[in-house]
């Protein structure tokens, strides 16, 4: 069975553009979770996508953005690149989206901005 | 609000030495806990998990952990590591919005 995958790998961006950041769950999945990791701040929770709606976010300003398709697939936006939003994006989905729910991680995309 | 604190950012050990990676938490509700592993250049990957029953939970490659409550930790522990289990070890709890809160990560290092 496959997991979570998601593309690009890699990512490079200048200041002032917009990202597109990938994510398919794994089959049968219907929730989708975004979280960045920077260096020295951990991994924080971005995005929370259940059956094409948004459950709930983190704490991020509002050029940080997403949606979630009819197959289940996740696409996360981020708009007006800053230098600070260069870390690892994961992306986790999980069967059912209850607290007790498992997520499973992809390998993650680095995003870079110059 | 609930919280991970992971008490040891760094913890060096031999190899088949045993280790204890630690973990508490804080949260006024019932939680459920998770032991995630990060290799190099990858993303996470789920070890073991405390949902209910038994407060001894043994997981993938040899880990186990123990919940208690009482002193609200989910320590992880492996009896002889391996110069392979070099890697970044997450502790995180559930909250009711359906997000993962992570602790800041234990680096492990295990040496021949």
């Amino acid at each position: 069975e496959a997991g979570v995958t998601q593309s690009p790998t890699h990512l490079i961006k200048t200041r002032g553009q917009q990202a597109t950041l990938r994510c398919s769950p794994i089959s049968g999945h219907t929730s989708v979770y975004w979280y960045q990791q920077a260096l020295g701040l951990g991994l924080q929770f971005l995005l929370w996508y259940d059956e094409g709606e948004e459950r709930n976010r983190g704490n991020f300003p509002p050029r940080f953005s997403g949606r979630q398709f009819p197959n289940y697939s996740s696409e996360l936006n981020v708009n007006a690149l800053e230098l600070e939003d260069s870390a690892l994006y994961l992306c986790a989905s999980s069967l059912e989206g209850t607290d007790s729910d498992t997520q499973y991680f992809g390998p993650g995309t680095r995003l870079t901005v110059l | 609000a609930q919280s991970v604190t992971q008490l040891d950012s760094q913890v060096p050990v031999f190899e088949e030495a045993p280790v204890e990676l630690r973990c508490n938490y804080s949260s006024s509700v019932s939680v459920y806990l998770f032991w995630y592993v990060q290799y190099p250049n990858q993303g996470l990957q789920l070890l073991l998990k405390y949902l209910s029953g038994s407060t001894l939970v043994k997981g993938i490659n040899g880990f186990e952990a123990e919940f208690n409550k009482s002193q609200t930790s989910f320590h992880l522990r492996k009896p002889s590591v391996h110069i392979s289990d070099t890697a970044e070890y997450f502790c995180a709890v559930t909250s009711n919005t359906g997000k993962l809160i992570f602790g800041q990560g234990t680096t492990l290092q295990v040496k021949p």
